[in-house]
């Protein structure tokens, strides 16, 4: 199995433009968390999915996100418009189940905005 | 929602020896304990996990250890080497959330 893969792995972009990240994740597995990383706050969750479906978008930090599902073996993180704070590394994890499962994270996406 | 304090930040220990990383969490509705280690500019990698009917697991030189009463459990490394020099971090999982909450880290060092 390949793995969750996530692209683009690095992004370089300038304020207020428009950044979308990518990740498919283990085939079969029914559940998808967005993940954000930086030094200040750590790891923290966004948003997860089960079946496509979100279920709790509480992390998300404010409207400019947003995140889709639309298939089993895709999903998207959008920030619109993008600003320097942004700059983290976001990372995808599946897995099968949900609650005490192990959890696969992607490489990431090392986000720069400028 | 869910507070997990971890310490120390950083621990530096002699090749051989031993690391102790401890973690606190605030809801005791939590029932999955993983710990992650990361290289740099790596992803995170469970190392070990434990639930909450569990108070001690033990793979090789890792071991964590679980206390539910006093919402804390910590992570063991026997006999470290320099591959183990990372970051790790605990997480937390469970009372109805499926997404991890996870501590801020501990940089540990092997000196050689």
């Amino acid at each position: 199995d390949a793995g969750v893969i996530q692209s683009p792995r690095h992004e370089v972009t300038e304020m207020g433009q428009e950044v979308t990240l990518r990740c498919k994740p283990i085939s079969g597995h029914d559940y998808l968390f967005w993940y954000r990383q930086t030094m200040m706050r750590g790891l923290e969750l966004l948003i997860y999915f089960n079946n496509n479906v979100p279920i709790d978008d509480s992390g998300m930090p404010e409207d400019r996100f947003s995140a889709k599902m639309p298939n089993a073996s895709f999903s998207t993180l959008k920030i619109q418009p993008s600003e320097p704070r942004d700059s983290a590394v976001y990372f995808c994890a599946s897995s099968l189940g949900g609650v005490g499962i192990k959890q696969f994270f992607g490489p990431g996406t090392r986000l720069t905005v400028l | 929602g869910e507070n997990v304090e971890q310490h120390p930040s950083t621990l530096s220990v002699q090749e051989g020896d031993s690391a102790v990383i401890k973690c606190t969490y605030s809801d005791s509705a939590s029932n999955y304990f993983p710990w992650y280690k990361q290289e740099l500019g790596k992803r995170p990698q469970l190392i070990i996990d434990i639930r909450s009917n569990v108070g001690e697991k033990k793979d090789q030189r890792i071991a964590v250890t679980l206390n539910k009463t006093a919402k804390h459990f910590s992570l063991h490394i026997t006999e470290t080497q320099p591959e183990d020099s990372a970051v790790y971090f605990c997480a937390v999982q469970g009372g109805g959330a499926d997404g991890l909450t996870f501590g801020k880290g501990t940089h540990l060092i092997i000196q050689p």
